[in-house]
């Protein structure tokens, strides 16, 4: 099993739909957790870090249920410009053991 | 604006061949990493470093060693390139573990 799973999509969503991520991890000593956004031939780059009691940046939340391990990403009115590729990242102990997913692919069309 | 650099964004290495992958970081960074990101297996971490010739073992170490010899750059060494190995390469550089600063990668192709 891998340590960090997600549904690699493609997810194709119409511009302004609301579309969610699910991302599971299999270690329950997991410290802290991000979501990475990487455009097509690009480096991956933070989107948000994902902390306990769920944060919002703009039309992007994200959420963490430790009870389930697993971590959420939801985008409102989505734009063209979302279009990406979403890592979920995990930090087993607060150090430099950082584990990516393999991300989730998501195309907003017009 | 910060940056993180990487010698070649596109290399093209015989089997058998010596490879040498640089990566610069202008941040001060203490800790830089080197990953291989393939299709459908994510980032995986071949080797990391915290500090000046300090350098520790990743997922997948078997077949490269890295050098680091100045603070803001971190060489990772394919011994002998296998097609194994072709990849794309992502640097990255991280004052503390909670983001990490990515160079553009170097796309390996070993023929």
């Amino acid at each position: 099993r891998k340590e960090v799973e997600q549904d690699p999509g493609p997810f194709n969503v119409p511009e302004g739909a609301t579309v969610a991520f699910n991302c599971t991890y299999s270690n329950s000593a997991s410290q802290s957790f991000f979501w990475y956004r990487q455009d097509c031939r690009k480096e991956p780059k933070l989107l948000m870090s994902v902390y306990s009691s769920g944060n919002e940046d703009g039309r992007f939340t994200a959420q963490l249920n430790r009870a389930s391990q697993y971590i959420s990403l939801l985008i409102r009115d989505s734009k063209l410009s979302d279009s990406a590729t979403y890592l979920c990242v995990v930090n087993l102990y607060n150090n430099n053991d950082m584990r990516f997913g393999a991300g989730t692919r998501l195309t907003v069309k017009p | 604006d910060v940056k993180v650099t990487q010698s070649s964004r596109y290399l093209v290495k015989r089997t058998g061949e010596k490879v040498f992958l640089e990566c610069v970081q202008d941040m001060d960074h203490e800790n830089m990493f080197w990953y291989r990101q393939d299709p459908g297996l994510g980032l995986r971490l071949i080797y990391f470093s915290y500090d000046v010739k300090m350098k520790e073992k990743g997922d997948i170490p078997e077949g490269y060693s890295v050098s680091r010899e100045k603070k803001e750059r971190f060489s990772l060494i394919l011994e002998s390139a296998s097609t194994n190995q072709t990849s794309m390469y992502l640097c990255a550089s991280s004052a503390l573990p909670r983001e990490q600063y990515f160079g553009p990668g170097t796309r390996l192709t070993v023929t």
